[in-house]
């Protein structure tokens, strides 16, 4: 079973512009997560989606949003991007999710780095 | 708000030695505790888990023990490879989010 796909791998993008990350979860699986992983802040949940539907969201500003497919796939979205935002975006998929007893699978992550 | 504190890294050993990473949490009520590892250039891996007091999770080797009392979920290995070189993220589960500590890098020399 294919494991969590996160594309791109790497991306460099300049202040202002806006990015898409893309994450195509395990097959079955029907919750995906969203993660961003800086040397300052460490670890921090962005949102969660389930069966196409925004279940949970962090404490991040209105630039960054989010939406689920059909087939379960998911795209982040961050608009206006600033300097600070240049983290490493990490996907997790779980069957249904939001109770964590079960296991969550993380992708590699697309390296985000903002000029 | 609720938060997991990790130990201070960079932590180096050498094969076959002892690991203790400690982890203590701030949340209220009884949240699910989890250990993640990250090897390079990957995402994280559920290491291991526990979802109630006095509870011990294990794998490959690593425990770690739910303490109520003193609010710890400290991470713990007999005899480490050089395998084991990795970031170590101690995390609790609470609202179906979860909140990462900031994480304990871990370098075994041969």
């Amino acid at each position: 079973k294919a494991g969590v796909t996160q594309t791109p791998r790497y991306l460099i993008k300049t202040r202002g512009q806006q990015v898409t990350l893309s994450c195509s979860p395990i097959s079955g699986h029907r919750s995906v997560s969203w993660y961003q992983q800086t040397p300052g802040q460490g670890l921090q949940f962005l949102f969660e989606y389930f069966s196409e539907t925004q279940r949970n969201k962090g404490n991040f500003p209105g630039r960054f949003s989010g939406r689920q497919f059909s087939n379960s796939r998911s795209e982040m979205n961050v608009s206006t991007l600033e300097l600070g935002d240049s983290a490493l975006y990490l996907c997790a998929s779980s069957l249904v999710g939001g109770q964590f007893r079960e296991k969550l699978f993380f992708g590699s992550g697309t390296q985000l780095s903002v000029l | 708000g609720d938060s997991v504190t990790q130990m201070e890294g960079p932590v180096t050993l050498s094969e076959e030695a002892c690991l203790t990473i400690n982890c203590t949490y701030t949340a209220t009520g009884y949240p699910s505790l989890f250990w993640y590892v990250q090897y390079p250039g990957e995402g994280l891996q559920l290491l291991l888990k526990a979802t109630k007091a006095d509870d011990k999770g294990s794998n490959k080797g690593f425990e770690a023990t739910y303490r109520k009392e003193t609010t710890s979920f400290h991470l713990e290995k007999g005899s480490v490879q050089v395998s084991d070189s990795a970031v170590y993220f101690c995390a609790l589960e609470k609202a179906q989010k979860l909140v990462f500590g900031q994480g304990t890098r871990l370098t075994i020399n041969p």
